[in-house]
């Protein structure tokens, strides 16, 4: 089975801070997707990436942005966290762009 | 402007009932589309998709229908059983363009014993 790990299941971080959210997948896709879930509006697609070092604006990239260095790997980075960015966070990978989505647990950030 | 609605946020149904979950869609650039379904602390889980090509798809106690003059779509669950109790998300992919699937809002379905 393809296991998506993302590093953190719940993290405490302060405004202005700089945020790392790690995701790992172990299938060898080449789609790995960035998305956040609040209540009341489903999931929002922040980024993705078709291939290493390759990264494409979803829905919401303000404030985000993307490293994607080796194939396995997909980290989301969040410049000065705000309280606004206080959210589930899950990370997909796929070996198609639009199916087949894995979803990893999901990392809950609370930014104080 | 949401192009995947999902209008209703709540369903309780009865266990052994049948649940039918409603997506509608606006963009006619849509030809496929997909089910997940989410436990709470669990990231989504692939459920089951149509192409527009077809009017209906089958798995088991799931099954999807497709009304593309209507652009609507439903997913139904018979029997219902406790452990449906998730939320569904409804998603769909245009022909052309990112092929990213448009996420809608979520309905949250609760089977009573």
């Amino acid at each position: 089975d393809v296991k998506v790990t993302q590093s953190s299941r719940y993290l405490v971080k302060r405004t202005g801070e700089k945020v790392f959210l790690e995701c790992v997948q172990d299938m060898d896709h080449e789609n790995m997707f960035w998305y956040r879930q609040d209540p009341g509006l489903g999931l929002r697609l922040i980024y993705f990436s078709y291939d290493v070092k390759m990264k494409e604006k979803g829905d919401i990239p303000e404030g985000y942005s993307v490293s994607r260095e080796k194939k396995e790997r997909f980290s989301l980075i969040l410049e000065s966290a705000s309280t606004n960015q206080t959210s589930m966070y899950l990370c997909a990978s796929s070996p198609l762009p639009y199916g087949g989505y894995t979803f990893g647990s999901g990392t809950r950030l609370t930014v104080v | 402007d949401q192009q995947v609605k999902q209008n209703s946020p709540s369903l309780s149904v009865q266990e052994g009932r049948i649940s039918i979950l409603n997506c509608d869609y606006t963009n006619s650039m849509f030809d496929y589309f997909l089910w997940y379904k989410k436990y709470p602390a669990e990231g989504p889980t692939f459920l089951i998709s149509i192409s527009s090509i077809k009017d209906k798809n089958e798995d088991g106690r799931f099954t999807v229908f497709l009304n593309k003059s209507a652009k609507h779509l439903s997913l139904h669950i018979v029997p219902s059983q406790p452990g449906d109790s998730a939320v569904y998300f409804c998603a769909a992919k245009a022909r052309g363009g990112s092929y990213i699937p448009t996420f809608g809002r979520g309905t949250s379905l609760i089977v009573h014993p």
